[in-house]
């Protein structure tokens, strides 16, 4: 079955050190996402890429990293410089960007703490 | 600013009918979605709707109003399994999706 994989789902980290959540897709998606989320917020955008070797920076990409070297990953690093990285992870991958009907499909989401 | 407002909780009893609202001021406007997503789990599409009116589907129903920049989620014969967070995005003129915190519905027996 096609779809995405989040891993790992749950992951402790201390503060200081950088870490990597992985997201691999076999869909055949072009554009991938990775979202926040918080309690009481929306879904915050921190990197996009459409293509493979170019992303973009969301709203709140600051203390993140991507790499779009495969069309099928799209790796996030949380680094030491993210002062509150405690928070649901979430990765998508959508047919392409810059249309209306650009519906997303998601992993089931990587859980970060800070201890 | 952009913004997207949404109830933060609701309470249904299984069976019955709701109906979910969601408000939005955005920069343009180039769809909204509907997602349900279990707790801990990945959201997952419902619905989306670009044109006034009401798309049906099953159980699941969504509205919009582009003039009064209201849509609503209605969900018919609750089942104890509709118990989710509901998300209501909006595609603004960017073709970037602006989220709503989110709506928590509970359904009790």
């Amino acid at each position: 079955d096609g779809g995405i994989t989040q891993s790992p789902k749950y992951l402790f980290r201390k503060e200081g050190q950088n870490v990597t959540l992985s997201c691999e897709q076999n869909l055949n998606h072009d554009a991938m996402y990775w979202y926040r989320q918080d309690p009481g917020q929306g879904l915050r955008l921190i990197y996009y890429s459409q293509i493979v070797n170019d992303f973009q920076k969301g709203d709140i990409a600051e203390g993140y990293s991507v790499s779009r070297e495969k069309k099928e990953s799209f790796p996030l690093t949380v680094t030491s410089a993210q002062k509150n990285p405690t928070a649901f992870y979430l990765c998508a991958s959508s047919t392409a960007l810059g249309t209306g009907a650009n519906v997303l499909t998601f992993g089931a989401g990587s859980r970060l703490t800070v201890l | 600013g952009q913004n997207i407002d949404q109830p933060t909780e609701m309470t249904a009893t299984e069976g019955a009918i709701v109906q979910i609202n969601c408000t939005y001021q955005t920069s343009g406007f180039n769809g909204l979605f509907w997602y349900q997503q279990h707790a801990g789990e990945a959201p997952t599409f419902l619905s989306y709707n670009v044109l006034d009116g009401l798309e049906e589907k099953g159980r699941f129903s969504s509205f919009l109003s582009r003039s009064k920049g209201y849509s609503y989620l209605l969900l018919k014969e609750l089942q104890m399994k509709d118990s989710a967070s509901y998300l209501c995005a909006v595609m603004d003129s960017n073709y970037q999706l602006i989220w709503g915190a989110g709506t928590k519905l509970i359904i009790k027996p």
